[in-house]
């Protein structure tokens, strides 16, 4: 099956600075990618749609100059949590749609900690 | 606004015992429904993929329904072992993917 690399898999940093996440398609083309934030216990809150070459889509309440998201090609997206706070601690999951839709593919998440 | 439910929230059962999780959504105009497994801490592994066209997927222990007029989906696992113990979600494709809540499955030895 189709394979999404998320990195890193684990980070930790301090309070006010900035983590950048990547999601690479590894053997097809994305040209949507989906970047999702889970919280203890709970579902998947979809928090932005990226589209290779254009503005990404953001959710309601999603702060778009806090998460910013680039897709900069149809393999690569990447998630920047800017001035980070210990409240952006949480689970980070991307996935992307190859361009001939059906499934979506995840990467294997990213747990950010905020200290 | 889609909206997915899954119940129950969690469910213990023993060794071999068959299980049943359901997923209920609420706007039918739906690409595709998949399920997914979840271990602790970790990303999403994709199980089952439902089309909209389609009534049910199969592979090998694991079997999901799919009623779209009705909005609900069904994944059976027959013959459960303690390593199917996991949280299943359902997710339901209308360009976006909605999550339901999950099912936390914990299968005593």
């Amino acid at each position: 099956g189709a394979v999404v690399s998320q990195h890193p898999s684990r980070v930790i940093c301090k309070s006010g600075t900035s983590v950048k996440i990547e999601c690479r398609s590894l053997d097809f083309q994305a040209t949507t990618m989906f970047w999702y934030r889970q919280f203890p216990k709970k579902s998947l809150m979809l928090m932005a749609t990226s589209n290779e070459g254009s503005k990404a889509t953001y959710e309601q309440g999603v702060e778009k100059d806090k998460f910013l998201i680039n897709h900069a090609s149809l393999t690569l997206s990447t998630l920047t949590v800017t001035s980070a706070h210990p409240e952006d601690s949480s689970f980070y999951i991307c996935s992307a749609r190859p361009a001939d839709a059906g499934g979506a593919f995840f990467g294997q998440g990213t747990r950010l900690t905020v200290v | 606004k889609q909206e997915v439910t899954q119940i129950p929230a969690a469910l213990s059962v023993p060794e071999g015992e068959n299980l049943v999780l359901n997923c209920s959504f609420t706007d039918s105009a739906i690409y595709n429904l998949q399920w997914f497994r979840q271990d602790p801490g970790k990303g999403l592994t994709s199980l089952l993929l439902i089309q909209s066209s389609q009534r049910e997927q199969t592979s090998g222990r694991l079997n999901a329904s799919l009623d779209k007029s009705s909005g609900r989906s069904t994944l059976y696992i027959a013959a459960s072992q303690p390593g199917d113990s996991a949280t299943y979600l359902c997710a339901v494709n209308d360009y976006k993917l909605s999550f339901g809540a999950g099912t936390t499955v914990t299968v005593r030895a």
